[in-house]
Order: C-alpha cells, then sequence, then structure tokens
C-alpha cells in the first residue's frame, strides 16, 4: 500500500511570508495528524483530524498558522506570515482510527527554512 | 499535559553489542508507549509498540519493557548492526477518544551509531 505523500519536500521562504505544505494519508485513514518537529527535538503535535473534523488543535499557533482537510482525505497546512521560528520539518502522519493506540505513519516531511 | 524525557541523547555502540535507551513520563493515565526510528531524511516509523496491560513485548532483537509504578519504559537492542543506526524517539499517549486523547507525546531522541 502506497505510504502517506507529502510535498513540497524542501521550501526556503523569507521571514513575514506564506507557505502551504500538502498531504495525501493512507487510503482508507480516518485520522490525520500535522506535527512540528524542531531540529533535535522529538515532533510535536499541532493538529488532529478525524476524516474532515478537528479533533485536537490545542497547539496550534492559530494567529498565523491554519489547517483544513477537504473531504476527509488531502490536507494542507499553512503558515502565514512565518517567522524565523518556524524553521522545522513539518511532518504529516496518517491512522486507521482516533483513538491514539494505533500505529500512527508517518510521510517523508518538508523542510522549512526561514530566512 | 504530558512529559516524556529520554536518555541518553547520544548512544555509540560496537556491532554485536546491545542498546539501551531509556524513557520516563509523568501522566499516570498514559497507557500506550510506541518507539519510532527515524533516518536521516525520512519520517519517523513504528518499530514496535507496549500497551500498559503488558510489561514486556519482544521482537526478533528488539524488546521494550514497561514500569507502570515507576513510570518508565525502555527499548533494548540486541545484536546491534550498522543499519540499526538512526534516531530513535520514545513517545506515550493517553488512548481513548475525545480531544487530546491520543495524542503522542514524543521525546527528545537518541542519536544511535553502530561502528562496525
Amino acid at each position: 500500500e502506497a505510504g502517506v505523500a507529502q510535498s513540497p519536500r524542501y521550501k526556503i521562504i523569507e521571514k513575514r511570508q506564506s507557505v502551504a505544505f500538502w498531504c495525501n494519508p493512507i487510503s482508507g485513514h480516518a485520522t490525520l495528524y500535522w506535527y512540528q518537529q524542531i531540529l533535535g527535538q522529538g515532533p510535536k503535535l499541532l493538529i488532529q483530524f478525524q476524516n474532515n473534523g478537528v479533533v485536537d488543535d490545542s497547539q496550534l499557533p492559530k494567529d498565523r498558522f491554519s489547517a483544513e482537510r477537504l473531504k476527509g482525505v488531502d490536507s494542507t497546512l499553512k503558515i502565514q506570515p512565518a517567522k524565523l521560528e518556524d524553521s522545522a520539518v513539518y511532518l504529516c502522519a496518517s491512522s486507521r482510527g482516533g483513538t491514539g493506540q494505533e500505529t500512527q505513519y508517518f510521510g517523508p516531511g518538508t523542510r522549512l527554512l526561514v530566512l | 499535559g504530558e512529559n516524556v524525557e529520554q536518555h541518553p541523547s547520544t548512544l555509540s555502540v560496537q556491532e554485536g553489542d546491545s542498546a539501551v535507551i531509556k524513557c520516563t513520563y509523568s501522566d499516570s493515565a498514559s497507557n500506550y508507549f510506541p518507539w519510532y526510528k527515524q533516518e536521516l531524511g525520512k519520517g519517523p516509523q513504528l518499530i514496535i509498540d507496549i500497551r500498559s496491560n503488558v510489561g514486556e513485548k519482544k521482537d526478533q532483537r528488539i524488546a521494550v519493557t514497561l514500569n507502570k509504578t515507576a513510570k518508565h519504559f525502555s527499548l533494548h537492542i540486541t545484536e546491534t548492526q550498522p543499519e540499526d543506526s538512526a534516531v530513535y524517539f520514545c513517545a506515550a499517549s493517553i488512548g481513548g477518544r475525545g480531544s487530546t486523547l491520543g495524542r503522542l507525546y514524543f521525546g527528545r531522541g537518541t542519536q544511535l551509531t553502530v561502528w562496525p
């Protein structure tokens, strides 16, 4: 089965610019997650979708970050405007259910550098 | 929220030796503990997991142990090989449904290097 797809793989922008990331989860997976992984740290959950509804966005900086999951499949994460501290790898993951005890399958990530 | 501490941050072993990575967690309600391996330029990949109703789980050269009383769990890799070199992350979650339940809290990672 195909894995989680993400694009672009790399992005370099200047601060105050906007950027968007795209994720296509594994077919049939109801739950989709966006994580932020800063260099030298573990992934930190930004937002969790169950189908096309938001389950947990408590750690999403809503003044600059937004995310949507249209039709319960693909998802986009947007940053506007970007700050230097947003430089990180943005990982998308998916799982069959949303109980937290199913395996989460991660994509390769998008590496963002904000100058 | 949950806080997961992971040690050591770096670990170097000779091929064939064993490697042990330890994690502690703060929330006694956590009941699911996966371990992920992340190779350079790739996303994390699940290698083994354990639930709170089990004390130990083994899969070939990899084993995980859980001590609920002490709130710590460990990853054991035996007969290490150079291809085991990667960053390993432990995580914890409160499995269930509802807002914030099921969120994975990750440790900071351990860079394992296996020398041939």
